[in-house]
């Protein structure tokens, strides 16, 4: 069975520092990894997604995630945050193996950027 | 939440009534997804399609129907057997060829119980 772990409910941080979201991540083979990000009453934005080759992951709105399978990790990360970065983010998981479409989200991440 | 629209943004339920919820895409997406949103719990499966006339129970789909008849619709029945019906639900689509291909949201309906 497949599943994902978001340890931290809440991630504060200072704008300008940098930030990072944790996850990880269960799968009986290797993992297509994804990030989501949602704003307030609004649908989840696609921002980053791992498949193979490169481990450091480029995404939109200058974030990207490390994948780490040693560590079954997949970690998002930005250099300098923004406080319109403020909102949940969401790490998920897919089997590479599995013929289903099903996709399994992570309890979500609430970021905080204080001014 | 481009591509895919969902109505009513807002709907309230008196408790014993059915209601549908809409969810329509214009991405020629083969694969439409219906999932529950609560706080602290992140997203649930509720109901999935692969393609028209096709679909398959979820993680929760007890008290809930769906159909898909037309590509760009899969509308979402929420029944009077679900018994704590109050809440965000998401619709989503993508295509069908690989299981990398992430998810489009729509910007969801948040349904609540008098």
């Amino acid at each position: 069975a497949q599943s994902v772990a978001q340890p931290e409910d809440q991630v504060n941080v200072a704008e300008g520092n940098p930030l990072t979201v944790k996850c990880t991540y269960s799968v009986s083979g290797n993992p297509y990894l994804f990030w989501y990000v949602q704003y307030p009453n609004r649908g989840l934005q696609f921002l980053l997604k791992y498949i193979t080759g490169d481990n450091l992951v480029k995404g939109s709105y200058g974030f990207e995630a490390e994948f780490n399978k040693s560590q079954t990790s997949f970690h998002l990360k930005k250099p300098s945050a923004l406080v319109s970065d403020s909102a949940l983010y969401f790490c998920a998981v897919r089997d590479r193996a599995s013929s289903a479409s099903k996709i399994i989200f992570g309890s979500g991440t609430r970021l905080s950027i204080r001014p | 939440d481009g591509g895919i629209t969902q109505s009513p943004k807002y709907l309230f339920r008196k408790e014993g009534q059915n209601v549908t919820l809409s969810c329509e895409q214009n991405l020629n997406h083969d694969a439409m997804y219906w999932y529950r949103q609560d706080p602290g719990q992140g997203l649930r499966l509720i109901y999935y399609s692969q393609i028209v006339n096709d679909f398959q129970k979820g993680d929760i789909a007890e008290g809930y129907s769906v159909s898909r008849e037309k590509k760009e619709s899969f509308p979402l029945t929420v029944t009077s057997a679900q018994k704590n019906p109050t809440a965000f639900y998401l619709c989503a689509s993508s295509t069908k060829t690989a299981s990398y291909n992430e998810q489009f949201f729509g910007p969801g309906t948040r349904l609540t119980v008098l």
